[in-house]
């Protein structure tokens, strides 16, 4: 069975920094590209970030670019997200997902998502 | 940027009715489109793909349609468990992008 956790989420002031986890199990990892989605409160789905299997290659939402870093460790079978310079905006949950094919495909699988608020 | 547009953005519905929702996308995507729903407090699940698959273990009253810049996810016979918010998203390229979301609510 496929699972993926997230971590990290809480309560940071604006130009803070975290660290957001996600945890894969019941897939070979290093197989698949995975990404970050978030939504805010009551809003829809933003993609946020994303990273190839081999994680050779990133790619970042406009609004993100320059704040965020993603990377994996294969090795842990863990997906990371840095985030730095936070802002009120930033405030959503943060959900990781596993795309359904190698490099492409929709998102088949997603975790539970964790909550980031930024306020001071 | 590929910007996808949902339509509606709230419906009306009663069980039994058949339910369409429409999503444009700004350019041509082929059949690079998925469709997710997702409930309350719940991550979104997968229910097309590829414009017209349809994902393992979802109704078949779920059905997609559509290429190149003009897609619809049509529910035949909507049922209690249907009620929900509905994305689309393209993955023909980056940055990937969802549709601002319909949400199916009961009339």
């Amino acid at each position: 069975e496929v699972q993926l956790l997230e971590s990290g989420g809480g309560l940071v002031q604006p130009g803070g920094s975290l660290r957001l986890s996600c945890a894969a199990s019941g897939i070979t990892f290093n197989n698949y590209a995975m990404s970050w989605v978030r939504q805010a409160p009551g809003t829809g789905l933003e993609w946020v970030s994303g990273i190839r299997g081999g994680g050779d290659q990133t790619y970042y939402a406009d609004s993100v670019k320059g704040r965020f870093t993603i990377s994996r460790d294969n090795s842990k079978n863990t997906l990371y997200l840095q985030m730095n310079s936070l802002r009120a905006e930033d405030t959503a949950v943060y959900y990781c997902a596993k795309r359904e094919v190698a490099n492409t495909g929709p998102f088949d699988y997603w975790g539970q998502g964790t909550l980031v608020t930024v306020s001071s | 940027d590929i910007q996808m547009t949902q339509s509606p953005f709230t419906l009306s519905a009663s069980v039994g009715d058949r339910v369409t929702i429409t999503c444009r996308a700004s350019q041509d995507i082929a059949s690079w489109l998925a469709w997710y729903q997702q409930k309350p407090g719940k991550a979104p699940k997968l229910l097309i793909y590829k414009a017209s698959t349809l994902e393992s273990g979802v109704p078949s009253r779920f059905s997609g349609s559509g290429s190149g810049t003009e897609f619809t996810l049509t529910i035949s016979s909507l049922q209690p468990d249907d009620f929900a918010t509905y994305y689309c998203q393209q993955y023909s390229s980056y940055p990937l992008t969802f549709g601002g979301g319909t949400k199916v609510q009961i009339k």
